[in-house]
């Protein structure tokens, strides 16, 4: 079936501007992850939603960064002026959940995002 | 807090012969470990999880992990290895603080495997 995808591939923008980065989920998946991956880094975790709630934000780093995933499926990940420290590879993953249960994360293959 | 640390940033091995990706972690509680496979603009892999019951976790593409309660260890291995098995792997560990199922990375080690 289909995997996680993620629109676009690759973003490159200016300094200061407003980004969106689009992510679709599995299915039939209500846990929806985001994080960020710096070039010689793993995966850092920014947010994640149960449904259409925001239910563990405290990965974002700051108020410039946003997320909605206002209907429980399609999600977006929204940076307002951006710096070149935010340029790196955003990967959104999801999962099935249930109390208790630690079922695995699907991932996307990321957007690059380069600030200039 | 929950972390995994892995001490080597590459690891090389010739075709055919067993490997071992090394990956110890730091929990509260019983861990809940992971391991993914990255290759080259791609996103990560899933390749297998332990969560409770035996030591030994068999994964995807003959890739399996022995985890090590004493050792706090949960290291990757394969018998034989494949030039297709050159990749960036990552160790994970679900941070059960919040009660949710964020995974928190370790910063991967790079395995190359020679013909």
């Amino acid at each position: 079936g289909a995997g996680v995808s993620q629109t676009p591939s690759n973003k490159v923008t200016e300094k200061g501007k407003y980004v969106e980065l689009r992510c679709d989920p599995i299915s039939g998946h209500t846990a929806l992850y985001w994080y960020r991956q710096s070039l010689g880094q793993g995966p850092e975790f920014l947010i994640y939603f149960q449904g259409t709630g925001a239910a563990d934000d405290s990965g974002l780093p700051n108020d410039r960064f946003f997320a909605v995933r206002p209907e429980g499926s399609v999600s977006t990940l929204k940076i307002q002026r951006t710096e070149r420290g935010d340029s790196a590879v955003y990967l959104c993953a999801s999962s099935l959940t249930a109390a208790g249960v630690s079922y695995e994360q699907y991932f996307g293959p990321g957007t690059r995002l380069t600030v200039t | 807090a929950q972390s995994v640390a892995q001490p080597e940033d590459q690891v090389n091995v010739a075709e055919g012969n067993p490997l071992t990706v090394k990956c110890t972690y730091s929990v509260s509680g019983n861990p809940y470990l992971f391991w993914y496979v990255q290759y080259p603009n791609r996103g990560l892999q899933f390749l297998l999880k332990y969560i409770t019951g035996d030591n030994l976790v068999k994964g995807s593409y003959g890739f399996e992990a022995e985890f090590n309660k004493s050792q706090t260890s949960f290291h990757l291995k394969k018998p034989s290895a494949l030039v297709s098995d050159s990749a960036l792997y990552f160790c994970a560990v679900r941070d059960i603080r919040t009660g949710f199922q964020k995974l928190v990375f370790g910063t991967g080690t790079r395995l190359l495997v020679s013909p």
